[in-house]
């Protein structure tokens, strides 16, 4: 069975630092990964996808994620936080084994303080 | 820029009423998807459409039926509302494919007293 884990409810950064939310998965054959950003009082928004191919994903907004099959991680990273990147932020998987589910995490609410 | 609208950001029903949360999406996408979103549950898969008329029960479906007569429009019903449906309402559409990105309309904020 596919499942999603985010291991942080919450990520704290200061503005101009680096920041990293966690990701981790599991499915039953290769994953589709993808991350989502919620605004306050919005729907989601996508940022980045993996399929294939090249290990780092680059995204919108400057953020970037790391696939790592050894340790089933795909993390979002970013070399500088801002303030206006605090949101809800969703990794979600879906596997290519022909299911229609794409399966999301909790949530990693991330705070940027200025 | 793909549009998904939702009928209502927010809404206030009773226990018992029957609710129609409607979707509309404007970009010929063949799959839709109702969601509901609570806190540390992450967001959840009610139902999903892959064509007019079609419709696979996704995680909790219970207590909500769908409906998609039209390919841009996906009706999610709650027959008989009940204080444990209060929810983040969100639905969203994409087109047929293992890896292609969901779009998301605004959602629909439902308290049932």
């Amino acid at each position: 069975a596919q499942s999603v884990a985010q291991p942080e409810d919450q990520v704290n950064v200061a503005e101009g630092n680096p920041l990293t939310v966690k990701c981790t998965y599991s499915v039953s054959g290769n994953p589709y990964l993808f991350w989502y950003v919620q605004y306050p009082n919005r729907g989601l928004q996508f940022l980045l996808k993996y399929i294939t191919g090249d290990n780092l994903v680059k995204g919108s907004y400057g953020f970037e994620a790391e696939f790592n099959k050894s340790q089933t991680s795909f993390h979002l990273k970013k070399p500088s936080a801002l303030v206006s990147d605090s949101a809800l932020y969703f990794c979600a998987v879906r596997d290519d084994t022909g299911g229609f589910k794409t399966i999301f995490g909790a949530g990693t609410r991330l705070f940027v303080k200025a | 820029d793909v549009k998904v609208t939702q009928s209502s950001r927010y809404l206030v029903k009773r226990t018992g009423e029957k609710v129609f949360l409607e979707c509309v999406q404007d970009m010929d996408h063949e799959n839709m998807f109702w969601y509901r979103q609570d806190p540390g549950l992450g967001l959840r898969l009610i139902y999903f459409s892959y064509d007019v008329k079609m419709k696979e029960k996704g995680d909790i479906p219970e207590g909500y039926s769908v409906s998609r007569e039209k390919k841009e429009r996906f009706s999610l019903i709650l027959e008989s509302a009940s204080t444990n449906q209060t929810s983040m309402y969100l639905c969203a559409s994409n087109m047929a494919g293992e890896a292609e990105t969901q779009y998301f309309g605004p959602g629909t904020r439902l308290l049932v007293l």
